[in-house]
């Protein structure tokens, strides 16, 4: 397995709180997105970085920002957390640009109440 | 990208060969097929992937027909470990003309069981 590690594994919060998602990775892939998975909607996009300090928006990126500050860290922080938000986030890596192999983590499942 | 249209579900024997199908009838000349899986309460998993010729790897074979509007997805011998979604995916890498990185629409897919 590609060495991607997520950190919480589980969390529950209650809405309005800030929370912080982290990704490491020792794989030193230049890569990084952050995925949700919600029944019904299949994996969607968060965000994306092609690079330190290099980030853009996903497809639902609303509620959500970023920060990479070192190659092997990617963190996705709510803000102020909403029910909206329960979902489970996957982080993914890859290496090459412009062909879409993506290594996936193990998942966050958070829950916001 | 293109859509891809694959059976919500298939049943395959253990040690059987297990045939994929999907169908990318709106496929351009420059979008890839990638195949990712996804077993219970784990992430999606990368498969293979193809533009136009047929692909052979440790895990599986793609087929693609020579019009490109249709990929088999082809696991030899079948384990129950193969039990799993199986996402069918047509994306244009940024650099063939695509807007996003990692931009890969993963749709309902197809819940493969294998059976002892």
């Amino acid at each position: 397995d590609a060495g991607i590690t997520q950190s919480p594994r589980h969390k529950v919060t209650e809405t309005g709180t800030p929370v912080t998602l982290r990704c490491h990775q020792t794989e030193n892939h230049r890569y990084m997105y952050w995925y949700r998975q919600d029944p019904g909607h299949g994996l969607r996009l968060i965000h994306y970085s092609y690079g330190v300090k290099d980030t853009d928006k996903g497809e639902v990126s609303d509620g959500y920002s970023v920060s990479r500050s070192k190659t092997e860290d990617f963190l996705l922080t709510l803000e102020s957390a909403t029910s909206s938000q329960t979902s489970v986030y996957f982080c993914a890596i890859s290496e090459t640009q412009g062909v879409e192999k993506l290594f996936f983590g193990s998942g966050t499942q958070l829950s916001v109440l | 990208d293109a859509k891809t249209t694959q059976p919500p579900s298939m049943d395959c024997a253990e040690g059987r060969a297990a045939n994929l199908p999907c169908n990318h009838s709106t496929i351009s000349g420059n979008e890839y097929v990638y195949w990712y899986r996804q077993i219970h309460s784990q992430g999606p998993q990368y498969i293979i992937h193809g533009l136009k010729n047929n692909e052979t790897n440790e895990m599986a074979s793609l087929i693609i027909t020579e019009d490109r509007k249709s990929s088999t997805l082809i696991l030899p011998h079948a384990t129950l470990r193969d039990t799993a979604v199986y996402y069918c995916i047509v994306s244009l890498g940024v650099n063939a003309g695509g807007t996003s990185y990692g931009k890969l629409t993963f749709g309902q897919g197809t819940i493969l069981t294998v059976h002892p």
